[in-house]
């Protein structure tokens, strides 16, 4: 199993401003998930994140706007930059071990 | 892309009723996985199924799988309060692809 941490737990940001949301795991893993849930909607992938090489992005989410950081193998960060009220979501990070997700309690974010 | 669609959308029943959603996908899957979401919060894991499987039971939750409709139904029995939130069906692997979801309510 794996406990997973997300800093902040929410959050109130104005437009144009950025917010970097951490998740810290509590064993190594290779990969980990960011997830974007919308309000009133089901969860959507944005990326994977891999230690020591580029994060991969799903179609409809760019780096410039969702910049993600893995410094190591239980750590990383994602940016919602330049915020408008459309970014406005839960902010979730998940690992797989064996074959099995686990998420973060999830970053919940309001822009105004 | 959502891999497909969860019914209902919202249910609302009485305590000790039984619940049953039903998830449907589109794509040819390994396993399919269900997850519980409290009030907008984290994801907890109920219960995976695996491809070759078609029925799996955890406690009060019963799936089924059925590969041919590619369609799956998560049944909890005796409903208790607590049991109301938000349930998803995910396909995909690694990156997962989630239904729309169902809300449940339990009435006291």
């Amino acid at each position: 199993s794996a406990v997973i941490s997300q800093k902040p737990s929410r959050d109130i940001c104005q437009r144009g401003t950025s917010l970097t949301i951490q998740c810290q795991v509590d064993s190594q893993v290779t990969m980990m998930f960011w997830y974007r849930q919308q309000p009133g909607q089901s969860l959507t992938l944005i990326a994977t994140a891999n230690q020591g090489s580029e994060a991969t992005y799903e179609s409809g989410f760019v780096i410039d706007k969702f910049p993600i950081s893995r410094p190591n193998l239980t750590f990383s960060t994602l940016t919602v930059s330049n915020m408008s009220p459309e970014d406005s979501s839960i902010y979730l990070c998940s690992v797989e071990i064996n074959v099995r997700q686990y998420f973060g309690p999830g970053t919940r974010l309001t822009v105004l | 892309s959502q891999q497909g669609e969860e019914d209902p959308q919202a249910l609302s029943i009485q305590e000790g009723e039984n619940a049953t959603m039903n998830c449907s996908y589109k794509t040819s899957i390994n396993n399919l996985q269900w997850y519980r979401q409290n009030s907008g919060r984290g994801l907890v894991h109920l219960i995976l199924i695996r491809s070759n499987e078609r029925e799996k039971h955890s406690g009060r939750l019963r799936v089924t799988l059925d590969t041919s409709k590619k369609s799956s139904s998560l049944l909890i029995t005796a409903s208790r309060a607590a049991d109301t939130a938000s349930y998803f069906c995910a396909t995909g692997g690694q990156k997962l692809v989630f239904g729309q979801g169902t809300r449940l309510t339990i009435n006291p």
